[in-house]
């Protein structure tokens, strides 16, 4: 069955400190691939997407992911983590040929000064 | 950019009462969502439509029902509100032009069922 794994329920770092989230998925072929993040009391918001091409895709505010087939990985990254990033976050995985998107069951980062 | 609204941010029901939760989008999508979320659970898919008048279940019906008479509206239904039913609704809407499953999601009513 297709699925998302988020690893890590809960992630603290400091201010300015660089971030690795991940994200494992299980298909069978590549699928789309999907982060949201969802800031307290608001609806998800697309940080970035991939498709196909270079496996290595820019999103929106600083962050960056990284498709590796051979470990069924799609970790989200940003080199130096502001306080306004605390958040959670949701991968998601979108089968080719489905409507549905399957969402992992997020990671709350929270952020020190 | 594409606008996904809700029409309430905070609702409170009481047992057995009928609830409807409203969702319009402006983009003309084809595509509408709703899914629940629970802290641990993720987004979990209750129903979705891919046309007016056309649904289909999603991976927790049980409990809902779903309307969508015009494109951009999408209502969920909790026929007779249950304690079980206190969570986040977020409705999502996509397009298929673009072909990129990207969905698009509104702010979210967070229902208590008291």
């Amino acid at each position: 069955a297709q699925s998302v794994t988020q690893p890590d329920i809960h992630i603290t770092v400091s201010e300015g400190a660089s971030l690795e989230l991940r994200c494992n998925y299980s298909y069978g072929a590549t699928p789309y691939l999907f982060w949201y993040v969802q800031s307290p009391g608001q609806g998800l918001q697309l940080l970035l997407k991939y498709f196909s091409g270079d496996t290595l895709v820019q999103g929106i505010k600083g962050f960056e992911a990284e498709f590796k087939r051979s470990q069924s990985s799609f970790n989200l990254r940003k080199p130096s983590v502001h306080w306004s990033d605390a958040a959670e976050y949701f991968c998601a995985v979108g089968p080719v040929n489905t409507d549905k998107l399957i969402f992992g069951t997020g990671t709350r980062l929270q952020v020190f000064p | 950019d594409v606008k996904v609204t809700q029409s309430s941010r905070y609702l409170v029901k009481r047992t057995g009462e009928k609830v409807f939760l409203e969702c319009v989008q402006d983009m003309d999508h084809e595509n509408m969502f709703w899914y629940r979320q629970d802290p641990g659970l993720g987004l979990r898919l209750i129903y979705f439509s891919y046309d007016v008048k056309m649904k289909e279940k999603g991976d927790i019906p049980e409990g809902y029902s779903v309307s969508r008479e015009k494109k951009e509206r999408f209502s969920l239904i909790l026929e007779s509100a249950s304690t079980n039913q206190t969570s986040m609704y977020l409705c999502a809407s996509r397009g298929t032009i673009s072909y990129s499953y990207e969905q698009y999601f509104g702010p979210g009513t967070r229902l208590t069922v008291t």
